[in-house]
C-alpha cells in the first residue's frame, strides 16, 4: 500500500529565509509525485511534479528513491508563499487517483 | 480558472441519512475523481471514473458510490450516512496528467 508523510504540521519562517517542507513516501512500484498547494479562500491546486523536473514560483522538489523523499525547497521564502502544502503520490498513470499526505502549512513572516 | 464546480457548498444532514453531491466538470474532461478531506487531514481516494465506468476505487465501503454522465457532470452518492462522514468532498477533473479540483461541498451529519 502506498503511503506520504509530512511531518510537519505547521512551518513558519521568516521573508527572506530558506524553506523546506519534507515528504516521505512509501509505494512498491515506480512512483509519480506531486506538490499541491492551497492558498487562502482558493481551491486546491498543483504546484509541481517529480516528472517535470520544473521551478514554480521559486519552489523545487527531487525525488529522492534511495530517501524515499519528495522535500520542497526554496531558497528564499515570500509572504505570499504562505498556504497550506500538500505531497502526493499517483498510483494511476495519469496523474490521478492520488495519496495525499496530511499537509504543512507554511507562513511566512514579514 | 478550470472550471470545476460542486454543489450544493454546504450540506447537514442526520444520521442515517443518504446524500447526492454534484460535480461539473470542464468539457473534454473525461476522468473525474472524488476525495474526503477531513478537518486537518489531507484529501482521501474515494474512486475515479473515466467514460462513465469505474476505473480505480479508494478504502471506502461500498455505501459509497458514483456517476458519471456524458455531459462530463458527475454525482457522489453516499448511502447510509454515519457521523464520521462529516467532511468537505471534493471533485476533480482530469486533463492529461493535471488534476483540476472543485472548491468542495461541506457535509455535516449530525
Amino acid at each position: 500500500a502506498q503511503r506520504v508523510t509530512q511531518p510537519e504540521k505547521l512551518l513558519s519562517v521568516f521573508k527572506g529565509a530558506p524553506v523546506e517542507l519534507k515528504c516521505n513516501y512509501s509505494y512498491s512500484g515506480s512512483p509519480e509525485l506531486f506538490w499541491y498547494v492551497q492558498y487562502s479562500r482558493q481551491r486546491l491546486q498543483l504546484l509541481l511534479r517529480h516528472i517535470s523536473r520544473e521551478s514554480i514560483k521559486g519552489f523545487t522538489a527531487d525525488l529522492n528513491k534511495g530517501e524515499t523523499s519528495f522535500h520542497l525547497k526554496k531558497p528564499f521564502a515570500q509572504e505570499e508563499d504562505s498556504a497550506m502544502y500538500y505531497c502526493a503520490l499517483s498510483r494511476g498513470n495519469a496523474g490521478n487517483m492520488l495519496t495525499f499526505g496530511g499537509g504543512t502549512r507554511l507562513m511566512v513572516k514579514p | 480558472e478550470t472550471g470545476v464546480t460542486q454543489s450544493p457548498t454546504h450540506l447537514i444532514k442526520t444520521r442515517g441519512q443518504q446524500v447526492t453531491l454534484r460535480c461539473s466538470s470542464q468539457s473534454g474532461h473525461n476522468t473525474v475523481s472524488w476525495y474526503q478531506q477531513a478537518l486537518g487531514q489531507g484529501p482521501q481516494f474515494i474512486f475515479q471514473y473515466y467514460r462513465e465506468e469505474e476505473n480505480g476505487r479508494g478504502n471506502f465501503p461500498p455505501r459509497f458510490s458514483g456517476l458519471q454522465f456524458p455531459n462530463y457532470s458527475s454525482e457522489l452518492n453516499v448511502n447510509a450516512l454515519e457521523l464520521d462522514d462529516s467532511a468537505l468532498y471534493l471533485c476533480a477533473s482530469s486533463l492529461m496528467e493535471t488534476q483540476y479540483f472543485g472548491p468542495g461541498t461541506r457535509l455535516l451529519v449530525l
